[in-house]
């Protein structure tokens, strides 16, 4: 069963064109919610960190909220450098240290 | 800090032949994780190690890999012997854990692995 479930699959927006992307969750008792982004080449670099409902975090154009069932990574006027693989990831059902990761939005950032 | 390190970034092997892949985790850190990646199966655990002890092998594909940490700056993930179906990216990540609450892992570059 899937824990973590990401959308869309891919993301193509213009320079300057906020959006977001969702990572929705089937964790009971989350304990926290990671985001990560992927170059081509490159291993995940990590972003945020989510612990409790309500929480936001912010990294330049990234901003990232959380519920109870989903978290949304949102892009404000993102930039080509922006274009990148988002991966959010949960801790697997008893255990402490395992993250299951969902598969992925591939954002590109038209210039 | 250098970051979690791993060798070879590249690693073209024949079918049937032994391949060993390294990693240096960050300084410090408790917790060591390997990983595998593939467009079909997008990112998957194979094992992780906490204090230099596996505790789940469970994602081990086969028995034809093995994965060891004999101190806290060094492990390696074996393929004894390598089939084409291997061919993927393998990731080493690492993360410290002090109590309770999951940390996040710092992945490598990873080793990109092609078995022909």
């Amino acid at each position: 069963e899937d824990q973590v479930t990401q959308s869309p699959e891919a993301l193509r927006l213009q320079e300057g064109e906020s959006s977001s992307l969702n990572c929705s969750y089937t964790v009971s008792g989350l304990r926290g919610l990671f985001w990560y982004r992927q170059d081509p080449g490159k291993g995940p670099e990590f972003l945020f960190t989510l612990y409790s409902a309500g929480e936001e975090k912010e990294k330049e154009r990234l901003k990232a909220t959380l519920t109870k069932k989903e978290s949304f990574l949102h892009i404000t006027a993102p930039k080509p450098e922006d274009s990148a693989t988002y991966l959010c990831a949960v801790p697997v059902m008893g255990s402490a240290r395992q993250l299951t990761f969902g598969s992925g939005t591939q954002l590109t950032v038209l210039p | 800090d250098a970051g979690v390190i791993q060798s070879p970034r590249h690693e073209v092997t024949e079918m049937g032949q032994e391949v060993t892949l390294r990693c240096k985790p960050i300084s410090g850190h408790n917790s060591l994780f390997w990983y595998r990646q593939t467009m079909m199966r997008g990112l998957e655990l194979l094992i992780y190690f906490n204090n230099n002890v596996p505790i789940d092998d469970s994602g081990m594909p086969e028995d034809r890999f093995s994965a060891k940490m004999p101190n806290a700056s060094f492990s390696t993930l074996k393929i004894q012997p390598s089939e084409p179906r291997d061919s993927a990216v393998y990731f080493c990540a690492s993360s410290l854990r002090v109590s309770g609450l999951t940390y996040e892992q710092y992945f490598g570059p990873g080793t990109r692995l092609t078995v022909t």
